[in-house]
């Protein structure tokens, strides 16, 4: 299975400020996906990351607010723009693996707290 | 919305094979049941999946009823490592497909 690592792994920001988390993979990938998981809840996808075109976000992301990059098969960031205290969670970041039943694997999260 | 309908917490002694029931109804012909934990301040693992057939792995074991309108996931030998939020999720197995989470099963292991 791919080995994810992320950067920062925890960080705490001022509202208004923006912060980019980085998605490292230790092989190619064809998708990378963002989720988010606020305090005690479960993980909601924010969009889809694909090689060499926009990512695609889910229905109450927007790309102003989670811009998305994914340069390289390798690698992806997300920005986190204009944080509020309601942008508090942990981002994670996933890639699925075609080799065989497209099961995926999870970085080890950002845990972002904006205050 | 997710697709599943789990319990939404068990307990299991150690050294107990843990059982854990997912109801998914509406499951349609192409869709796969999946499971993952999500251990304490760590990213979902994956563990396990299957269509109609029963599956296991080094992990667990994957019992899908006949009308695979329900399944469950048994942990063999729980161990406290074993303690997690268990999520089970209908998912068309197919490339990019997202992952739907509901609240998951939290699962503890009591020594």
């Amino acid at each position: 299975s791919a080995v994810i690592s992320q950067k920062p792994s925890r960080d705490i920001c001022q509202r208004g400020t923006s912060l980019t988390i980085q998605c490292q993979v230790d092989s190619q990938v064809t998708m990378m996906f963002w989720y988010r998981q606020q305090p005690g809840q479960s993980l909601t996808l924010i969009a889809t990351a694909n090689q060499g075109s926009e990512a695609t976000y889910e229905s109450g992301f927007v790309i102003d607010k989670f811009p998305i990059s994914r340069p390289n098969l390798t690698f992806s960031t997300l920005t986190v723009s204009n944080m509020s205290p309601e942008d508090s969670s942990i981002y994670l970041c996933s890639v699925e693996d075609l080799g065989q039943g497209y099961e995926q694997y999870f970085g080890p999260g950002t845990r972002l707290t904006v205050t | 919305d997710a697709k599943t309908t789990q319990p939404p917490s068990m307990d299991c002694a150690e050294g107990r094979a843990a059982n854990l029931p997912c109801n998914h109804s509406t499951i349609s012909g192409n869709e796969y049941v999946y499971w993952y934990r999500q251990i304490h301040s760590q990213g979902p693992q994956y563990i396990i999946h299957g269509l109609k057939n029963n599956e296991t792995n080094e992990m667990a074991s994957l019992i899908i009823t006949e009308d695979r309108k329900s399944s469950t996931l048994i942990l063999p030998h729980a161990t406290l490592r074993d303690t997690a939020v268990y999520y089970c999720i209908v998912n068309e197995g197919q490339g990019a497909q997202k992952l739907v989470f509901g609240q998951g099963t939290r699962l503890t292991i009591n020594p």
